[in-house]
């Protein structure tokens, strides 16, 4: 079956401008995290939806970020006022999340989205 | 949230040698996930262990889950240059309310040389 996909793979941006990223989970999957990785590194967690509830968004890093899910499927992160340091790969992932009472942990990755701010 | 400790954090290596990585914490875990992460992808779940002391073996990897369910651990017999990677633990978040949400590790980067 199709896995998580996400676009565009690549976005080079001018500083100052805003950016979307999008990222479409596996069908049927009810979570959804943003993740943000820089060369090398291990991942940042940004945002995790899960179902109706509130997203939890402890992890982005200023207000310049957001994130929305519509209709529990389709998530786009967006960044205003790109800065150099916002320069990543952006990786989304969704899991089965919670099921019939029991929570399923394993995690589904994208490729990702590799930012270049300018 | 807890925190998890890898090491080490590089390990360069020539092709046929023995490796283990390390998953740390001073947390107990209800499960721990082993991910692979090859370059320009995301990661990929190798394998998930839940009872203490578990070990679960994947061709030439072996993952051995602690009896205290503290730390976990991934061998590598005879590595092949196919084994390169960034190779991640991670472990439900105990704390908080964000339930379903995991905590990674940092991440071991592993290169084998031919």
């Amino acid at each position: 079956g199709a896995g998580v996909s996400q676009s565009p793979s690549n976005k080079v941006t001018e500083k100052g401008k805003d950016v979307e990223l999008r990222c479409d989970p596996i069908s049927g999957h009810t979570a959804l995290y943003w993740y943000r990785q820089s060369l090398g590194q291990g991942l940042e967690f940004l945002i995790y939806f899960q179902g109706n509830s509130a997203p939890d968004k402890s992890g982005l890093p200023s207000d310049r970020f957001s994130a929305e899910r519509t209709g529990g499927s389709v998530s786009t992160l967006t960044i205003q006022r790109t800065q150099q340091e916002d320069s990543a790969v952006y990786l989304c992932a969704s899991s089965r999340g919670l099921a019939g009472g029991l929570m399923t942990y394993e995690q589904y990755f994208g490729p990702g989205t590799r930012l270049t701010v300018t | 949230t807890q925190l998890l400790e890898q090491s080490p954090q590089f390990l360069s290596i020539q092709e046929g040698e023995n490796l283990t990585v390390y998953c740390n914490s001073s947390s107990v875990f209800s499960s721990l996930q082993w991910y692979r992460q090859e370059p320009g992808e995301g990661p990929v779940l190798l394998v998930t262990v839940v009872t203490g002391g578990e070990v679960k073996k994947l061709k030439r990897l072996t993952f051995q889950f602690g009896d205290a369910r503290k730390d976990s651990s991934l061998h590598i017999t005879a590595a092949q240059p196919g084994d390169t990677g960034l190779y991640l633990c991670a472990a439900p978040d105990a704390g908080g309310t964000s339930y379903g949400k995991l905590t990674f590790g940092q991440g071991t980067i592993l290169t084998v040389h031919p």
